[in-house]
């Protein structure tokens, strides 16, 4: 099965600053990669699907890149809506692998 | 809009036996991979299965294979989950997800929660 590790776990930021979370599999993935945004309470949404393609209706302040086993999701200006729980996912193979979720807050 | 509708939850014995339904509307239904991902209480997402467009083709994470058993009826605009020997870890909700491609899980229900515990 293809791992997926989230860094870091939770970050802490202010309103306007720049968020970033890395995704890294255990093996090279191409570009085989979406990330989905979960609100507490809610279920998930997807926000990125081959690596770095912006799904429907998500803000441009989102943004994401990356191929082969390291993968980064970009928040450029955070704001009080991106309050989430971030989780990235491989498409390559089953067992679809989901990372362990990285929690964005507001300072 | 493309909406799925979970149902069947609820709390159930270890060992027991449970089955989760889910109804599709706004798309058409014979177009979409359906999924299921589960949620333990305070943990991430796990991806439980697939089930291809017309039933022929599943996949199972391994911790849940020869117990549980998705299915469809087209027909009927439903998606399946049976879930037998059920475990004490397998206590979470469940999302049922529309997808029209093999890779991403787009359109997610809003959950049905199963608890096993005695």
């Amino acid at each position: 099965d293809i791992q997926m590790t989230q860094s870091p776990s939770s970050v802490s930021a202010f309103v306007g600053d720049r968020v970033t979370i890395t995704c890294r599999a255990s093996q090279a993935i191409g570009t085989g990669l979406g990330w989905y945004q979960q609100k507490p309470g809610k279920a998930p949404n997807l926000l990125i699907h081959s690596a770095s393609t912006l799904y429907s209706g998500v803000p441009s302040r989102i943004s994401a890149s990356g191929s082969g086993t390291e993968f980064i999701l970009t928040i450029s200006s955070l704001q009080p809506e991106d309050v989430a729980t971030y989780y990235c996912q491989q498409c390559n193979n089953f067992p679809r692998t989901f990372g362990q979720g990285t929690k964005v807050e507001i300072k | 809009e493309v909406q799925v509708v979970e149902s069947g939850g609820g709390l159930v014995q270890p060992g027991g036996s449970l089955g989760l339904s889910c109804v599709g509307s706004g798309f058409i239904f014979t177009n979409y991979w359906m999924v299921w991902v589960r949620q333990a209480p305070g943990k991430g997402l796990e991806w439980v299965a697939s089930i291809n467009q017309d039933g022929n083709e599943k996949y199972y994470v391994d911790s849940v294979k020869g117990r549980f058993s998705i299915s469809r009826d087209n027909a009927k605009n439903s998606l399946y989950l049976q879930m037998n020997s059920l475990r004490v870890d397998d206590t979470a909700v469940y999302y049922c997800v529309a997808t029209p491609n093999y890779y991403y899980f787009d359109n997610w229900g809003q959950g049905t929660l199963v608890t096993v515990s005695s």
